[in-house]
């Protein structure tokens, strides 16, 4: 069964950079990496998203090795707002063709 | 980003009865919808994948007579729980695919069936 795994917590001081990578070895070849933050009951906001390399906006951002089979969010400079849980979302080809959310990791921010 | 939309927000319903759910995609078109589930503290499930004009494909373990989904349109569709029991209590949440296959969530729906 593929999985899209992730470490479960993070602990952070704010200030700090907070690195958050996701594994996907089943990853499809043609499609996007992307990264959310989830606060409770609410719904996924987009972070950022990527296909290689290194990929950067005004909050986050994206690293990607050659072979794609993981990926690291970067948060330059955490706030206490910060504090949520963040997923990877990645399309993989296991038998069939698929959207798989990873595990999630659930950072607090410490001020 | 572009605006998702879900109604109802919350709802309690009793054991037996169907529940309808409304994702709207406010400010663009989308072919592709998708419905996940969340339980507490754990990740989103996808339940199944809703192209418009045609039947929903529904991932492996979910019921497509249970959850009855309808894409009637570019900017909505509908995710019906049907005969609805406390196991199906959880957190609904739908998406819509932007052009790069980014996905744009909705809020959530949270249900509670007693």
């Amino acid at each position: 069964l593929a999985k899209t795994t992730q470490p479960i917590s993070m602990d952070s001081y704010e200030g700090q950079e907070v690195n958050i990578t996701c594994s996907h070895n089943n990853i499809a070849t043609n499609d996007y990496i992307t990264w959310y933050q989830q606060f409770p009951s609410q719904g996924p906001r987009f972070i950022i998203q990527g296909y290689k390399t290194k990929v950067t906006n005004e909050v986050a951002s994206l690293f990607i090795p050659a072979d794609r089979k993981s990926s690291t969010l970067s948060l330059p400079r955490v706030s206490l707002s910060d504090t949520a849980v963040y997923y990877c979302l990645v399309a993989i080809t296991s038998g069939t063709y698929k959207y798989i959310f990873g595990t999630g990791t659930r950072l607090k921010v410490l001020a | 980003g572009a605006v998702v939309s879900q109604h109802p927000s919350r709802v309690i319903c009793k054991s037996g009865t169907s529940v309808k759910i409304e994702c709207r995609s406010l400010d663009f078109q989308a072919t592709t919808m998708f419905w996940y589930r969340q339980f507490p503290k754990k990740s989103l499930m996808l339940m199944a994948t809703s192209n418009e004009g045609s039947k929903a494909t529904y991932e492996q373990g979910v019921e497509k007579d249970k959850f009855l989904i309808n894409h009637a349109s570019l900017t909505l569709s509908t995710l019906t729980v049907t005969s609805a029991h406390p196991e199906d209590s959880s957190f609904y949440i739908c998406s819509a695919s932007g052009r790069r296959n980014e996905q744009f969530f909705g809020p959530g729906t949270r249900l509670t069936v007693l």
